[in-house]
């Protein structure tokens, strides 16, 4: 296991149409995280999944945001209706909740260009 | 207010300078973790404190609980080490609050 994989690593879509991204988390991992990052800023927390179960959702999560991990695996984001301001880097975390606190990797992210 | 604030935003440094970033967070933590991220984007975790001080290679990370601070050192600083810093603190409740980065660019 190589570490968290983000799919695609780069997209650029007209605005209106629908993306969807992958995220592969470290196979033990429980907890699969969402964030979005804009340029010079940091990360913002979008949603988390305690396996399959969605446990929170941040109110930047607008209705064209929907997110799944349908197996407790890996996750999809999908951003429906792409607006320019949706551009930004996407990233996917993981992490294994233990007895010594929450071990935590980053993928590469996929950045989205709304055009 | 954002629930982390890092110090300072930018910072430059000449090659073999000590340099420190700062963190101070207002909610109850669980952990605190310093991420790197190079320009590409990747981020990568440096280190995960719940108390007390880790070192890795010429990198130190030191936290008070108390005073809800943080403190990540490099000591020797070289070119490569030029990225963005992150702070960000696991709540209680286990949600994730990040700064907003610090800059830093060392110059050979």
């Amino acid at each position: 296991d190589t570490g968290v994989s983000q799919n695609p690593r780069h997209k650029i879509t007209k605005r209106g149409q629908n993306v969807t991204f992958r995220c592969d988390p470290i196979s033990e991992h429980n907890r699969l995280y969402w964030y979005r990052q804009t340029l010079g800023q940091g990360p913002e927390f979008l949603t988390y999944f305690q396996n399959e179960a969605q446990l929170e959702k941040s109110r930047l999560l607008s209705d064209r945001f929907s997110a799944e991990r349908p197996k407790g695996s890996f996750s999809t984001l999908e951003i429906q209706r792409t607006e320019q301001g949706d551009s930004a880097m996407y990233l996917c975390a993981s992490s294994l909740l233990g007895r010594q606190g929450v071990g935590y990797t980053f993928g590469s992210g996929t950045r989205l260009t709304v055009v | 207010k954002n629930e982390v604030e890092q110090s300072p935003q930018n910072l430059t440094a000449q090659e073999g300078e000590f340099i420190t970033i700062n963190c101070s967070y207002s909610v109850g933590i669980s952990a605190l973790h310093w991420l790197q991220q190079h320009p590409g984007g990747g981020i990568v975790s440096l280190f995960m404190l719940s108390s007390g001080k880790k070192k890795h290679g010429r990198l130190i990370a030191t936290i008070n609980i108390q005073e809800k601070h943080s403190s990540l050192h490099i000591t020797a600083s070289h070119p490569r080490d030029s990225a963005v810093y992150i702070c960000a603190v696991a709540s209680s409740g286990n949600q994730f609050y990040f700064g907003t980065g610090t800059s830093l660019t060392v110059i050979p």
